[in-house]
């Protein structure tokens, strides 16, 4: 039973360009939903949060926007940079983290 | 923000041999974390670890299986024990410092290989 689903295991962009990454939920009792970025040999790194009682919330070039009647969030990278290449993990809580399986994004130069 | 550290950072083991998985962290912590991510699948908890007490320990993993000792406020292992093929995964400690109820702060990781 996997409450926290990421459906597309790569995504590949140009440099300046936007990255969205999606993720889908199953359990509408989360009280927030996160975004971690991992690169390779470290550990994850929080990124980004969304309260679930609100739609959008913003941090320079990320931003996530939350859909909860379609149980379903997304993050923005604008624009792309060749740093940003990584994994990107979704993940929601209630009373502990629940990590989707990631996405790995490459920034192409 | 906490600066955590693993040992080993990466091993190969026989099955049937056990593995103690250390994590140190710079700050004294309340809550630990101990995850695994196995090959191509999203990060699981395997338990929480709080000094003074036992670990608190999620479906699916028993602590006959996944020893945790928390002697102290910024220090705690996990041992791995009679290793199979399918415990071949990074196993991740993190900690919460209280900050908010869902930031973490992980450790790079102990990539495991069992043959």
């Amino acid at each position: 039973d996997q409450q926290v689903k990421q459906n597309s295991p790569s995504l590949s962009v140009q440099e300046g360009r936007i990255s969205i990454l999606n993720c889908d939920y199953t359990n509408s009792m989360f009280d927030y939903f996160l975004w971690y970025k991992k690169y390779p040999a470290e550990g994850p790194t929080f990124l980004i949060s969304i309260s679930s009682i609100k739609d959008k919330n913003e941090d320079g070039r990320f931003t996530v926007f939350l859909n909860k009647s379609a149980k379903h969030l997304s993050l923005h990278i604008v624009p792309s940079q060749p740093g940003d290449s990584a994994v990107y993990f979704c993940a929601a809580y209630t009373g502990k983290l629940i990590f989707g399986q990631g996405t790995t994004l490459q920034v192409k130069p | 923000s906490a600066v955590i550290s693993q040992k080993p950072s990466r091993d190969i083991c026989q099955r049937g041999t056990s593995l103690t998985i250390q994590c140190q962290v710079d700050s004294q912590v309340t809550m630990m974390f101990w995850y695994r991510q196995q090959p191509g699948q999203s990060l699981t908890l395997i338990a929480t670890a709080n000094q003074g007490s036992e670990a608190t320990y999620e479906s699916g993993f028993v602590i006959d299986k996944f020893p945790i000792s928390r002697p102290n406020l910024t220090f705690s292992t996990l041992t791995v024990s009679n290793m199979s093929p399918e415990d071949s995964s990074i196993y991740l400690c993190s900690v919460y410092l209280g900050l908010s109820a869902y930031e973490q702060y992980f450790g790079p990781g102990t990539r495991l290989t069992v043959t």
